[in-house]
């Protein structure tokens, strides 16, 4: 199968933009979309980007997502940081099977 | 509303069985995979497996099958997961969570937390 690698944390001041890459070890990263989950503590992770660039409903325009081909990596930024956005982040994508691969998330940190 | 509510939390023995429960409401219930998702304690999210509610067909990751058994009750839209034999590395909380056609996760039960322990 594969494997999904993010930084384990990052951290950056309110306002700015920090963005969060996921990369693929194993495949094409345009082969299967790829979802973002945010993950506050003692809380059930919630969608916060699905089919590689797609927000539901609910979400602000601050987070967005992208694939690129040539890195063969997703990546999920938030623009406009607000300490609220200080939770887990997870990349996740899946096989033909439908097995699911989640990547081993991200800290954020908003100083 | 949220369509997956799950079962309480759990203390356990090692060696005990259990059986935790994911209810699904709101939706058209054997249409949609549903997964199970490990967090150990401080750690990320593993993908433990699926199960279609339409005929119960199960797909596990190899790092649980044999350990797990996941089913289905279409009667009460309710899938299962459970354990014959328990371990102390068991403990942590399981979330059942809906995926669709599309390949994400969109709807996440509460957790269960399940602690094993002497």
């Amino acid at each position: 199968n594969f494997v999904l690698t993010q930084p384990r944390s990052l951290s950056e001041s309110p306002g700015k933009t920090l963005t969060i890459s996921c990369s693929r070890n194993g495949g094409s990263i345009a082969s299967h979309n790829v979802q973002w989950y945010q993950q506050r503590p003692g809380r059930s992770p919630t969608p916060i980007i699905y089919e590689d660039d797609q927000r539901p409903s609910g979400v602000p325009d601050r987070f967005s997502g992208s694939i690129d081909s040539s890195s063969n990596s997703a990546s999920l930024t938030i623009s406009g940081l607000k300490t609220e956005d200080e939770a887990d982040y997870y990349c996740q994508s899946y096989d033909d099977n439908n097995h699911a691969v989640f990547g081993g998330g991200t800290k954020v940190t908003v100083l | 509303e949220v369509p997956l509510v799950q079962s309480g939390a759990e203390v356990k023995k090692p060696g005990e069985s259990l059986k935790i429960s994911c209810k699904a409401s709101g939706y058209r219930f054997t249409s949609y995979w549903i997964a199970w998702v490990r967090q150990m304690p401080g750690k990320g999210l593993e993908w433990m497996g699926l199960i279609y509610p339409g005929d119960s067909e199960t797909r596990y990751s190899p790092s649980f099958e044999g350990h797990v058994t996941m089913s289905v009750d279409k009667s009460i839209s309710t899938v299962f997961l459970q354990w014959s034999s328990l371990r102390a590395s068991d403990s942590g909380i399981y979330f059942c969570a809906r995926f669709t056609r599309a390949g994400n996760f969109d709807y996440w039960g509460q957790g269960t937390l399940t602690t094993v322990s002497t």
